[in-house]
């Protein structure tokens, strides 16, 4: 069976210092991975999405995510955060096998001034 | 511009009372969704429809209705049967069934009891 485990709940940080938000999945098959951005009392939008090819994957307001087989591991990072960054980030994971998606417990992130 | 819309935005349940959450997108995408989002937990699937006039039970359907009459529409009925329906709901579409495309979410229904 899937699963999605974001290694920290709640990220402080200050505005312009490098970012990483940590993911792990568990798949037995071939997967695809995702991050979402919430703001508060919006629904999620899609940060970047890895699907095949290049492990690196760039997505949206200067994010990135890389995709490690060996660890079973899909990093966020960012090399300067910025106060509009305070946001819940959700990694998720569908898998070869099955259609749904399913997705860690978040990562709330809060950028300091 | 295409999207999904929920409405209302927030809503209040009296005992023994059903409500009902709409949807609705115009991306004309296939597969619709329903989550409920509790504090700490992520995103929990309630129902899913991959077609009109066909959807299937998710992780957590006790207390819970759906329907997909039209492509675009996507109700959830939250019964009287659910005893703890204090959440905040997120409606989501995506393209196909296929594993590989990403979902797109309406803003969000908040429930509370009265």
């Amino acid at each position: 069976a899937q699963s999605v485990t974001q290694l920290d709940s709640q990220v402080p940080v200050f505005e312009e210092a490098p970012v990483e938000l940590r993911c792990n999945y568990s798949s037995s098959v071939s997967v695809y991975l995702f991050w979402y951005v919430q703001y508060p009392n919006q629904g999620l939008q899609l940060l970047l999405k890895y699907l095949s090819g290049s492990t690196l994957v760039k997505g949206i307001n200067g994010f990135e995510a890389e995709f490690n087989k060996s660890q079973t591991s899909f990093h966020l990072r960012k090399p300067s955060v910025h106060i509009s960054d305070t946001a819940e980030y959700f990694c998720a994971v569908t898998s070869g096998g099955g259609f749904k998606t399913i997705f860690g417990a978040g990562t709330r992130l809060f950028v300091k001034a | 511009d295409g999207g999904i819309t929920q409405s209302p935005k927030y809503l209040f349940r009296k005992e023994g009372q059903n409500v009902t959450l709409s949807c609705e997108q115009n991306l004309n995408h296939d597969a619709m969704y329903w989550y409920r989002q509790d504090p700490g937990q992520g995103l929990r699937l309630i129902y899913y429809s991959h077609i009109v006039n066909d959807f299937q039970k998710g992780d957590i359907a006790e207390g819970y209705s759906v329907s997909r009459e039209k492509k675009e529409s996507f109700p959830l009925t939250v019964t009287s049967a659910q005893k703890n329906p204090t959440a905040f709901y997120l409606c989501a579409s995506s393209k196909s069934t296929e594993n590989n495309q990403p979902q797109h979410f309406g803003d969000g229904t908040r429930l509370s009891i009265l």
